[in-house]
């Protein structure tokens, strides 16, 4: 089956630098990939997501790469502000199921 | 429209006692998945169910576990002789068919087996 893994675990910016979480993955079959931000104590929300015919994607601050030939894609964060600390799951789709990475807790120190 | 939502949001269980957890898809959304995310984990799949499809149930973790969807709508899943390291979150997500990718989360069941 997929196996996904994400890195770091843990992530400190100061405020206004820009964060990069590194995802990859084992199945070639997997087609979609998203990410989710997940606050203290509140579900996983869907921040951006990029499919396999596509090499990048952005929307305002947060853009997401995908290179499907070394199986890995990346979560790119600009100007980070204090309300983006969270933890933030990348995840890829391969037939019915979502594997998940193991998260990364972002911290922006103000 | 009203999102994904679960009960309950809170369960204390002894251990050995079933728990039975609810969550019930945004409207029109064929496609149900349940999750566990253990403190500092990442989402761990269960079961995922599709229409009037028979159930994807591989990733659940052992026989004590247990889920059905009636009418296609709402699910329950049903956890039987808990034990302490059933203890976690349980999300439930839908999304609008087999096709479409994007998943929306409900806010989770908190288990707690003391």
């Amino acid at each position: 089956g997929e196996n996904v893994e994400q890195h770091p675990s843990t992530l400190s910016v100061q405020e206004g630098d820009s964060a990069v979480i590194k995802c990859t993955y084992s199945d070639s079959a997997s087609n979609y990939f998203p990410w989710y931000k997940q606050e203290l104590g509140k579900r996983p929300q869907l921040i951006i997501d990029i499919r396999s015919n596509v090499g990048e994607k952005k929307d305002q601050r947060i853009a997401v790469t995908l290179n499907k030939t070394a199986k890995h894609f990346s979560l790119h964060i600009t100007e980070t502000q204090p309300e983006d600390s969270a933890v933030y799951f990348c995840a890829a789709r391969a037939g019915n199921q979502f594997y998940f990475g193991t998260g990364t807790s972002l911290t922006v120190i103000p | 429209g009203a999102g994904v939502s679960q009960s309950p949001s809170n369960k204390v269980t002894e251990k050995g006692k079933d728990v039975e957890l609810r969550c019930d898809p945004i409207s029109g959304h064929t496609a149900l998945y349940w999750y566990r995310q253990s403190l500092g984990q990442g989402l761990e799949f269960l079961i995922y169910f599709q229409g009037n499809s028979a159930p994807d149930k591989s990733g659940l973790p052992s026989d004590r576990f247990s889920a059905e969807r009636t009418g296609g709508s709402v699910s329950t899943l049903t956890i039987q002789r808990t034990q302490q390291e059933d203890s976690a979150v349980y999300l439930c997500a839908s999304s609008l068919g087999a096709s479409s990718h994007e998943q929306y989360f409900g806010p989770g069941t908190r288990l707690t087996v003391t």
